[in-house]
C-alpha cells in the first residue's frame, strides 16, 4: 500500500549547518508530493509541494526536488536558523487527490 | 485572513461519553478532511467530504466515528462511547478540488480520555 519513510529524528544541527532529511514514498500512479512543517505549539503547515517528476519545490530556503526514479523528495536548505526548529512530515496525495499519506515527521532542532 | 478553525482546542472526557467537534473550513474550499494524529506520529486519514457528500472512510473510522457536513461549510465529528485510545489530536483541512490541491490544516483538537 502507500506509505512514505522518513528519516527518524531528532536532528541537532548547529545554526548555519547544512540540513538534509530524507523521504521516500510508494505510492501507485503519479502523486503530488508535500512538505508540512509543525513549529511548537502550532498547527500544520505547507512548507513546499511539487506535482510532478523534476519539479522542484521551493519556500523560506527549503527546496525538495520530486525524484520519480528513486521515489524520493528530500528536503534541503543551505543554512539553517533557529526559528526552523519543528517538526517535519512528508507526504504524497492518492490519484484522486482526495487523501494524503503522511510519513512519521522528523524533529529538527538548531541550536545557537 | 480566515484560516481553517477547530473548536474546542482541548476535551477532556472520561471513557464511555459522547464527544463532538466542529471544523470550519476555508470558505471557498469544497473538500474536507479529517485526520487523527497521536503522539510522534503523523496524521492518519480518517475521511473526505466533496461539498455535503462523504466520499471516502478509512478502515480507522470504526462504527462509533460519525462525520457530517450537512450544508457543505462546516463539519462535525463525533465519537460515541469514548475509549482511551481514542485519545488524540483529530485534525481537520481543507482544499480546493483538485488533483494536486494543497491541503490546508486547522490547529486541531486535542482530545484526552480518561
Amino acid at each position: 500500500g502507500d506509505s512514505v519513510t522518513q528519516m527518524e529524528g531528532p536532528v541537532t544541527l548547529s545554526e548555519e549547518a547544512f540540513l538534509t532529511i530524507n523521504c521516500t514514498y510508494t505510492a501507485t500512479g503519479y502523486p503530488s508530493l508535500f512538505w508540512y512543517v509543525q513549529y511548537p505549539g502550532e498547527g500544520l503547515q505547507l512548507l513546499l509541494k511539487a506535482t510532478k517528476a523534476d519539479d522542484k519545490g521551493s519556500n523560506k530556503g527549503f527546496e525538495a526536488t520530486y525524484r520519480k526514479e528513486t521515489t524520493s523528495f528530500h528536503l534541503e536548505k543551505g543554512s539553517v536558523q533557529v526559528s526552523d526548529s519543528a517538526v517535519y512530515f512528508c507526504a504524497h496525495n492518492n490519484n484522486a487527490g482526495n487523501m494524503l499519506t503522511f510519513g512519521g515527521g522528523t524533529r529538527l532542532m538548531v541550536k545557537p | 485572513d480566515t484560516g481553517v478553525s477547530q473548536d474546542p482546542r482541548h476535551k477532556i472526557t472520561k471513557r464511555g461519553q459522547n464527544v463532538t467537534f466542529r471544523c470550519d473550513p476555508i470558505s471557498e474550499h469544497n473538500r474536507l478532511y479529517w485526520y487523527r494524529q497521536t503522539l510522534g506520529q503523523g496524521p492518519e486519514f480518517l475521511t473526505y467530504f466533496q461539498n455535503e457528500a462523504q466520499l471516502e472512510k478509512s478502515r480507522l473510522l470504526s462504527d462509533r466515528f460519525s462525520a457530517e457536513r450537512p450544508k457543505g461549510s462546516f463539519s462535525t465529528l463525533e465519537i460515541q462511547r469514548t475509549e482511551q485510545g481514542d485519545s488524540a489530536m483529530y485534525l481537520c483541512a481543507s482544499s480546493i478540488s483538485g488533483t494536486s490541491s494543497e491541503q490546508y490544516f486547522g490547529p486541531g483538537t486535542r482530545l484526552t480520555v480518561t
